[in-house]
C-alpha cells in the first residue's frame, strides 16, 4: 500500500490569500507530481520533479510553485489565490523513471475552493 | 503525440452485471497502460497496469484488461458487478523519453452500479 499524504484535505480560502498545500511520502521515490483535477476532466500534470533540487512544470500552465528540497516532501505554493484556482490538487510519486513501466502513486487529494 | 479516450463519460449496470469501460489510446511509441480508480473524496488507486508479456492483465477487485495493438484499445471488464465498484474509473498512458515518463490520462468513467 503506498504511503503518500496530502494536507489539508479540504480548503476554503478567501482571494488574495497564500497558500501551501502539503504532499509527503514515506517510500523513498525519487519523482513527485502535482496535477489538477476538476470534475468530467482529464488530469493536467502542474509540477514534478525528478529528485531533490529537482523541480520542472508541467502541461498546465500554473500560476503556482513547487520546492523539492527533501526528497519526502513536494509542496505547492499559491501566492494569491483566486477562484479560477478552485479545484482538486492530486499529489503522486513514483519510483522510477525509467522507460515508463513505473507506477504513480496517489495521495487522497486536496479540494480547494477560493471564494 | 499520446492521446487517451475513454469512451462514455457515465456508465450504468445492473449488480451482478458484466462492466465494460472502454479506452483507447493513441501514441507514437508502444505505450504503458494503466487503469486507476478514484471513490469520493480519495485518490487515484492502481487497478492494473501492462507493461510488457501477456496481453491479458488481471487487477484488483476482480478487474482485468486486454491490451489490442490492433485496435489501439485497453477495455476495462469485471464479469460481474459489484456495489462497490461504483467509482470513477481512469485510463491512463505511460511513455518514457528516456530521462523519465509522462501519463496522459483519460477524462474518467463514472460507474454506476444499480441494486
Amino acid at each position: 500500500e503506498a504511503d503518500i499524504y496530502q494536507t489539508p484535505r479540504y480548503l476554503v480560502i478567501g482571494t488574495g490569500k497564500k497558500i501551501t498545500l502539503e504532499c509527503s511520502q514515506t517510500m523513498g521515490h525519487d519523482k513527485m507530481y502535482w496535477y489538477q483535477q476538476d470534475p468530467g476532466m482529464e488530469l493536467h500534470l502542474i509540477h514534478y520533479s525528478y529528485g531533490v533540487n529537482s523541480t520542472e512544470k508541467g502541461d498546465l500552465s500554473s500560476e503556482s510553485t513547487v520546492s523539492r528540497i527533501r526528497t519526502e516532501h513536494f509542496p505547492l505554493t499559491l501566492e494569491s489565490a483566486r477562484p479560477s484556482h478552485t479545484s482538486q490538487y492530486l499529489c503522486a510519486s513514483s519510483e522510477s523513471w525509467g522507460e515508463g513501466t513505473d507506477t504513480q502513486y496517489f495521495g487522497p487529494g486536496t479540494r480547494l475552493t477560493v471564494l | 503525440a499520446q492521446s487517451v479516450t475513454q469512451l462514455g463519460s457515465h456508465v450504468s449496470v445492473s449488480e451482478g452485471a458484466l462492466v465494460l469501460l472502454r479506452c483507447n489510446y493513441s501514441s507514437s511509441v508502444p505505450p504503458y497502460l494503466f487503469w486507476y480508480v478514484q471513490y469520493p473524496n480519495q485518490g487515484l488507486q492502481l487497478l492494473l497496469k501492462y507493461t510488457t508479456g501477456a496481453t491479458l492483465v488481471k487487477g484488483i477487485n476482480g478487474f482485468e484488461a486486454e491490451f489490442k495493438k490492433s485496435e489501439t484499445s485497453f477495455h476495462l471488464t469485471k464479469p460481474s458487478a459489484h456495489m462497490s465498484d461504483a467509482a470513477e474509473y481512469f485510463c491512463a498512458v505511460s511513455v518514457g523519453d528516456g530521462t523519465g515518463n509522462q501519463f496522459y490520462f483519460g477524462t474518467g468513467t463514472s460507474l454506476t452500479v444499480i441494486p
